[in-house]
């Protein structure tokens, strides 16, 4: 069964501070690693996918990075409007329909 | 935008009656998922579809029937309501492309509330 597990639970920065999220999983097969950005009363919105060992992704002050056991999100110089949850996602090789698995995410909070 | 809309967006029903809650694309794509959101547990697939009338189980279909005769809606339907499906509903599609686009990803839509009285 694949698993995912996302720490730390909570995490509250000042503008500015600089830290990282972690997605640990465990999965039969990866064929992608996903993170996306949910804001309070709204939709998950994507904003990278991982393939393989080695990967890193980069979008503003954000960048995801995957070995094979976890991944992490790298925050550079937090801003207030990245105040958000962030949520980790696995998809097997094995199983059909492209389904995901998903942590059960890091609230993050930035602030002046 | 994945061109993805819910209806209703928040709805209160009392235990027994039948709900249903619709997902609608506009981008024609094949793959449709429905999820639940609750506090401790994350999202979890309910049912998905792969095409019109081809569907299938996810982790927590208990209690869920869905349905898809067209393309671009996705229904899902609680044919008696109880108090624990109380949650917020997810709709999402599954982009199609070249893997340097889109490959594999999975868009949202807005939600809907429901409650469960």
């Amino acid at each position: 069964e694949d698993q995912v597990t996302q720490s730390p639970e909570a995490l509250r920065l000042q503008e500015g501070e600089s830290s990282s999220l972690n997605c640990s999983y465990t999965v039969s097969g990866l064929r992608g690693l996903f993170w996306y950005r949910q804001d309070p009363g709204k939709g998950p919105e994507f904003l990278f996918t991982l393939y393989s060992a080695g990967e890193e992704k980069e979008k503003e002050r954000l960048k995801a990075t995957l070995t094979k056991k976890e991944s992490f999100l790298h925050i550079t110089a937090p801003k207030p409007e990245d105040s958000a949850t962030y949520l980790c996602a696995v998809q097997s090789l094995t199983g059909g329909g492209n389904k995901l698995t998903f942590g059960t995410g890091t609230q993050l909070k930035v602030e002046l | 935008d994945a061109g993805i809309t819910q209806s209703p967006r928040h709805k209160v029903t009392e235990t027994g009656t039948p709900v249903t809650l619709r997902c609608h694309q506009t981008e024609n794509h094949r793959y449709m998922y429905w999820y639940r959101q609750d506090p401790g547990h994350g999202l979890r697939l309910i049912h998905y579809s792969y095409g019109v009338k081809d569907t299938d189980k996810g982790e927590v279909s208990d209690g869920y029937s869905v349905s898809r005769s067209k393309t671009e809606d996705f229904l899902l339907t609680l044919e008696s309501a109880t108090s624990s499906q109380t949650s917020v509903y997810f709709c999402a599609i599954r982009a199609s492309g070249t893997r340097d686009s889109s490959y594999n990803e999975q868009f949202f839509g807005p939600g809907t509330r429901l409650t469960v009285l």
